[in-house]
């Protein structure tokens, strides 16, 4: 089947800087990635719709200039957590949408970040 | 909003016991709903779904029937193997492809 590979699996970063995550679809378009996060024992949570080149669509409650993603291709989807803090630590996973493979939806393994 | 409820885990069986995993749900209007899995180390996988009332989903030996009286999607397997050990979600989407999930069961089988 279709493959979302997101990078990288896991990150431990300190307090103040910057982590890209990477999810790229290997054998499809994506014309939507979603980006999902989850806290422990929690659900995870949509943050944020993007459409290739196009602005991401936020959920209520995320800060889109802390969450930055860009979308820039069919393939390429980049989630940049901007000055991370321990409270941002959590499970984010990634997941395209393709309208060729019968509007499906194909999940990353997701990355774990942790901010010391 | 929508919200998914799933029951906690983690779930330790014995190879060939059955399994069952409860889901409710709340929403508006009339959802579809899914099941996923995550074996390790993997992204999470479309398991089975139904889109509407009364529908039964089912994939790999593992059933889920959507009942809209006591909004539930319970996911059952009457046999299980050491290979269904993964993170099993339940999930809901009324629009746009966005989903509500619930916060996963982790199941463990021995052999």
């Amino acid at each position: 089947g279709a493959v979302v590979s997101q990078h990288p699996s896991w990150v431990i970063c300190k307090s103040g800087t910057s982590v890209k995550i990477e999810c790229r679809s290997l054998d499809f378009q994506a014309t939507t990635m979603f980006w999902y996060r989850q806290f422990p024992k929690q659900s995870l949570m949509l943050m944020a719709t993007s459409n290739e080149g196009s602005k991401a669509t936020y959920e209520q409650g995320v800060e889109k200039d802390k969450f930055l993603i860009n979308h820039a291709s069919l393939t390429l989807s980049t989630l940049t957590v901007t000055s991370a803090h321990p409270e941002d630590s959590s499970f984010y996973i990634c997941s395209g949408l393709s309208g060729r493979l019968g509007e499906k939806l194909f999940f990353g393994s997701g990355t774990q970040l942790s901010v010391l | 909003g929508n919200s998914v409820t799933q029951m906690e885990g983690p779930v330790t069986l014995s190879e060939e016991a059955f399994l069952t995993i409860n889901c409710t749900y709340t929403a508006t209007g009339y959802p579809s709903l899914f099941w996923y899995v995550q074996y390790p180390g993997e992204g999470l996988q479309l398991l089975l779904k139904a889109t509407k009332a009364d529908d039964k989903g089912s994939n790999k030996g593992f059933e889920a029937t959507y009942r809209k009286e006591t909004t539930s999607f319970h996911l059952e397997k009457g046999s299980v193997q050491v290979s269904d050990s993964a993170v099993y979600f339940c999930a809901l989407s009324d629009r746009d492809y966005k989903l509500s999930f619930g916060a996963g069961t982790t199941v463990t089988v021995r052999a």
